[in-house]
C-alpha cells in the first residue's frame, strides 16, 4: 500500500504561469515533508521541506503548503520556466527520518514555451 | 569531487553473474542508503546504514547483499538476480542525529542502471 501518493504522472503548464503539484499521504506519523527533482539520467536533488509543525514553507519561487487534516501537501512554482521541467518527487519521513524517506511515484512537469 | 558517487553508471549482466555496485560519498555523513527506482513506482527504499550498522533492509531478496566497510562507502553486491531486477539503483547519504530537527533530508548519487539480461 503507497503510504505517498502523486496521482498525476504528467502535468504540463505554460512557462510564466503556475505549476502546482499535488501530494497525498496516509501515514499520520509523518512529521516531515520533502520535494525532490530530478532530471534525467541524475539522481534526486533536494528542493524544499516543511515541517508537520508549519503550513507553509517558501523559497524563492517554491512553495510548500502542508494541510495535515487532509493528509494533503502541495508544491508551487510560481512563475514556471523551462528548466522546472522535471520529475518532481513528494518524500515524507518520521521519526526524524531514522527510517530513511518514503517517496511518491513522481509527476512529470512539462513547462511549455 | 561530487557529494555522491556511483560506479558503474550502467550495468548489463546475466542472470548467473556476480557484480558490485560502488557508493562513495564526500559530504561526512554518517547514513548511507540504497534505493531502488523501476518504471512507474514509487522509490523504494533497499537499505540503510547508520554509523556502518545495518539498520534496515526492508525484506530485500538474498540476492542483493550490502556492505557498508566505512561511513563513506557502500556496496551492493549482486549475484543470481532476475530480469525484473532491472532498474536504477541509487545510493544516497544523510547526517542522521538525535536531536529533532533531523529531517532525514538525503543527498543522491546519479544511479547505477542496472540490465539483467
Amino acid at each position: 500500500d503507497q503510504q505517498v501518493k502523486q496521482n498525476s504522472p504528467s502535468l504540463s503548464v505554460q512557462e510564466g504561469r503556475i505549476s502546482i503539484l499535488n501530494c497525498d499521504y496516509t501515514n499520520s506519523m509523518f512529521d516531515y515533508f520533502l520535494w525532490y527533482k530530478k532530471y534525467p539520467a541524475e539522481g534526486p536533488t533536494f528542493l524544499i521541506s516543511i515541517s508537520s509543525i508549519k503550513d507553509k514553507n517558501e523559497d524563492g519561487r517554491f512553495t510548500v503548503f502542508l494541510n495535515k487534516s487532509a493528509k494533503h501537501l502541495s508544491l508551487h512554482i510560481v512563475p514556471s520556466q523551462p528548466g522546472d521541467s522535471a520529475v518532481y518527487f513528494c518524500a515524507a519521513s518520521a521519526r526524524g527520518g531514522a527510517d530513511g524517506l518514503t517517496f511518491g511515484k513522481g509527476t512529470h512537469l512539462i513547462i511549455q514555451p | 569531487e561530487t557529494g555522491v558517487t556511483q560506479t558503474p553508471r550502467h550495468l548489463v549482466m546475466g542472470m548467473t553473474n556476480k557484480k558490485s555496485l560502488k557508493c562513495e560519498q564526500h559530504l561526512g555523513h554518517n547514513a548511507m542508503y540504497w534505493y531502488k527506482q523501476s518504471a512507474k513506482k514509487p522509490l523504494e527504499l533497499m537499505f540503510v546504514y547508520s554509523l556502518e550498522e545495518r539498520v534496515e533492509n526492508n525484506s530485500v531478496p538474498s540476492r542483493f547483499s550490502p556492505e557498508c566497510p566505512n561511513s563513506s562507502h557502500l556496496f551492493l553486491h549482486l549475484h543470481t538476480l532476475q530480469p525484473e531486477d532491472s532498474a536504477l539503483y541509487l545510493c544516497a547519504s544523510s547526517q542522521e542525529t538525535t536531536s529533532r530537527s533531523n529531517t532525514g533530508e538525503l543527498f543522491f548519487g546519479e544511479g547505477s542502471r542496472l540490465t539483467v539480461l
